[in-house]
């Protein structure tokens, strides 16, 4: 298996613009978890999925954030409109038996910067 | 509610050194623990885990005692190498979670410098 699959890599944009994060969870896994990294807060969990169901959302930072899994095998992060202080890397992690399974497969991140 | 608090970066040792990293939790019952490594560029990955109260988690050469006496969960290395320069993070997941996702600390970075 390929492993959490993130895109893209890196997006620099300009403040006001929406941006997009996608990510491709492992095949059969039924949980999908977006995260936030930045170094003045850490890793901070945004919101996480079971069986493409949104569970907890209360790591949104505000309604600029949206996030959508319209099937088990895609993802979607949306800001809009983005502001500099959304500049940080976006990780996208996936488990198999449900948000108590330990054992989180994290992707390579995406580097966001909004000028 | 369930924490974790990390000793704060960034850490530097020489190669060869021993390294520890503090992580002490908080959390009801009997949390799994965990410590994941994040090299540079890339995601999180799970360097080892302890499910139970005296449980030693181990790989790569690290290792991490399950303490709930102490509630801790420190990560240590006997000789550490360059390619262990990382960022590690604690976490726990709490007992019987359910959907609760784990928690994890700060993170802790380690520069091992030849």
């Amino acid at each position: 298996d390929a492993g959490v699959i993130q895109s893209p890599r890196h997006e620099v944009t300009e403040m006001g613009q929406e941006v997009t994060l996608r990510c491709k969870p492992i095949s059969g896994h039924n949980s999908l978890f977006w995260y936030r990294q930045t170094m003045m807060r850490g890793l901070e969990l945004l919101i996480y999925f079971n069986n493409n169901v949104p569970i907890d959302d209360s790591g949104m930072p505000e309604d600029r954030f949206s996030a959508k899994m319209p099937n088990a095998s895609f993802s979607t992060l949306k800001i809009q409109p983005s502001e500099p202080r959304d500049s940080a890397v976006y990780f996208c992690a996936s488990s198999l038996r449900g948000a108590a399974n330990e054992k989180l497969f994290f992707g390579s991140g995406t580097q966001l910067s909004v000028l | 509610g369930n924490s974790v608090t990390q000793m704060e970066g960034p850490v530097t040792l020489s190669e060869e050194a021993f390294l520890t990293i503090n992580c002490t939790y908080t959390a009801t019952g009997y949390p799994s623990l965990f410590w994941y490594v994040q090299y540079p560029g890339e995601g999180l990955q799970l360097l080892l885990k302890a499910t139970k109260a005296d449980d030693k988690g181990s790989n790569k050469g690290f290792e991490a005692t399950y303490r709930k006496e102490t509630t801790s969960f420190h990560l240590e290395k006997g000789s550490v190498q360059v390619s262990d320069s990382a960022v590690y993070f604690c976490a726990l997941s709490p007992q019987g979670s359910g959907n609760t996702p784990l928690v994890f600390g700060k993170g802790t970075r380690l520069s091992v410098i030849a």
